[in-house]
């Protein structure tokens, strides 16, 4: 049984450019999660979806940051433009709904140069 | 304003003694508590968790402690391997479904 696979696992952009991160979850979960791991803020969460849909992306730093999941097999987190500060692990992870554990996705080490 | 802290970032103890893992809360609205343990390079996994109903929850050589007055919760590994050398993560959900992290507290457990 597949897990959440991110893609890719490593990226390095320079500075100004657009950095898409991909996320499929787990087949059956309706519950998506974006994760930004950081010394300072640990985990901290991004933006979440149920069935599809996006329910808080209070966690978005800026507009710079946007995500979208199309279908209940995929969802995207784009910046545009990246920055050095955004350099960071990304990670993905889903969940049935409510009062179930989150999976994650091996992450993505993103460096914006 | 971090809603789930973990203030102790690093931790060592001898293998085979007791490690304990500490974790506080500021949202009364938490009703659900999680700790993941991550290795590096791999994303966060499951470890346990503790509803609100609950004080105490054991699976195997790990413990969750839940105190709800103190907004704190503990999570007691023991006897301590080498293996379980690891980032540890406290996290807490509400009626929102979100889960909400704390920094991580790095475990190394010595032989």
């Amino acid at each position: 049984d597949a897990g959440v696979i991110q893609s890719p696992r490593h990226e390095v952009t320079e500075m100004g450019q657009e950095v898409t991160l991909r996320c499929k979850p787990i087949s059956g979960h309706n519950s998506l999660f974006w994760y930004r791991q950081t010394m300072m803020r640990g985990l901290e969460l991004l933006i979440y979806f149920n069935n599809n849909v996006p329910i808080d992306d209070s966690g978005m730093p800026e507009d710079r940051f946007s995500a979208k999941m199309p279908n209940a097999s995929f969802s995207t987190l784009k910046i545009q433009p990246s920055e050095p500060r955004d350099s960071a692990v990304y990670f993905c992870a889903s969940s049935r709904i409510y009062r179930m554990e989150a999976f994650f996705g091996q992450g993505t080490r993103l460096t914006v140069v | 304003d971090q809603q789930v802290k973990q203030n102790s970032p690093s931790l060592s103890v001898q293998e085979g003694r007791i490690s304990i893992l500490n974790c506080d809360y500021t949202n009364s609205m938490f009703d659900y508590f999680l700790w993941y343990k991550k290795y590096p390079a791999e994303g966060p996994t499951f470890l346990i968790s503790i509803s609100s109903i609950k004080d105490k929850n054991e699976d195997g050589r790990f413990t969750v402690f839940l105190n709800k007055s103190a907004k704190h919760l503990s999570l007691h590994i023991v006897p301590s391997q080498p293996g379980d050398s690891a980032v540890y993560f406290c996290a807490a959900s509400g009626p929102g479904n979100q889960f909400y992290f704390g920094t991580g507290t790095s475990l190394t457990v010595i032989p």
